[in-house]
C-alpha cells in the first residue's frame, strides 16, 4: 500500500515563507503532486515532480529526493489567500493513475 | 484549464432515501473518473474508479451496492448513495484527468456535502 506523512499544521505570517514537507512510502512510485484546498471547496493542482530536484512555478516551488522519499512545497511572500490546505500525492502502481493523497496540511496565514 | 462539474453542491436528505450525484466533465472526454470522500480537516479517500462502459472498480471497505457508480458515457458519471444513513453524511468530490495534460494532473469538481437526517 501507501502512505503519505505530512505535518497537520502550519501557521506563518504574510510575506513569509513556508515549507510543507511530505515524507511517502509507496511501491511503483511515479511522481509527487501537491493540490490547494480552501475550506469547503475543490482541490487545485498545484505541481507534479516526477524526478529529483526544484520546480518553480512563480511563489510557489515543489521539491522531490526520489531516494529519501521526501518532497517538499515552498510558498513564498505568503498572502492571507494562501491560507488552506496542502496535499501531498503520489500515483499508485498499476497502469492508470490512482491517486493516495496525504492527510493534508492546514496552512494558516497572520497578518 | 479542464472544467469538472459536480451536482448538487449540497443536499440534504432523510435517513433511507437515495441521493444521486452527477459528475461532469464539460470540455473533455473523460473514460476514468475518481470518485473520494472527505470528512473535515481529513483526507481525500478514494472510494471507487468510474470506467466509461464497464464496471467501476471500489476500493477495499467500500460496499459496491451502497455507493452505485454509473459512467454511461465519456462526459458523465453518476455516484448514488442509497437507502443514505446519517453516518454517509460527508463530502463526496470527483476528479477526472484531462487527456491532454497528462496523468498527474487531476482536475476535481466542486464537491457535493451530503447531510442525512
Amino acid at each position: 500500500g501507501q502512505s503519505l506523512e505530512q505535518p497537520s499544521e502550519v501557521t506563518a505570517v504574510e510575506g513569509a515563507i513556508v515549507q510543507i514537507n511530505c515524507t511517502y512510502q509507496t511501491s511503483g512510485f511515479y511522481g509527487l503532486s501537491w493540490y490547494q484546498q480552501h475550506d469547503g471547496g475543490a482541490p487545485t493542482f498545484l505541481s507534479y515532480n516526477a524526478l529529483d530536484g526544484l520546480e518553480e512555478t512563480g511563489r510557489f516551488s515543489s521539491f522531490l529526493s526520489r531516494s529519501d522519499s521526501y518532497g517538499y512545497l515552498l510558498l513564498q511572500e505568503l498572502q492571507m489567500k494562501d491560507s488552506a490546505s496542502y496535499f501531498c500525492a503520489v500515483r499508485a502502481s498499476g497502469g492508470s493513475y490512482i491517486p493516495t493523497f496525504g492527510r493534508g496540511t492546514s496552512l494558516i496565514v497572520h497578518p | 484549464g479542464a472544467v469538472v462539474s459536480q451536482h448538487p453542491s449540497w443536499v440534504i436528505c432523510k435517513s433511507g432515501t437515495s441521493v444521486k450525484i452527477e459528475c461532469r466533465s464539460l470540455d473533455f472526454q473523460a473514460t476514468t473518473m475518481f470518485w473520494y470522500r472527505q470528512f473535515p480537516k481529513q483526507s481525500l479517500m478514494l472510494m471507487a474508479t468510474s470506467n466509461e462502459g464497464s464496471k467501476a472498480t471500489y476500493e477495499q471497505g467500500v460496499e459496491k451496492d451502497k455507493f452505485l457508480i454509473n459512467h454511461a458515457s465519456l462526459t458523465l458519471s453518476t455516484l448514488t448513495v442509497t437507502s443514505a444513513h446519517p453516518e454517509d453524511s460527508s463530502f463526496y468530490i470527483c476528479s477526472a484527468n484531462h487527456p491532454g495534460t497528462g496523468a498527474e494532473k487531476l482536475f476535481f469538481g466542486s464537491g457535493t456535502q451530503l447531510s442525512v437526517l
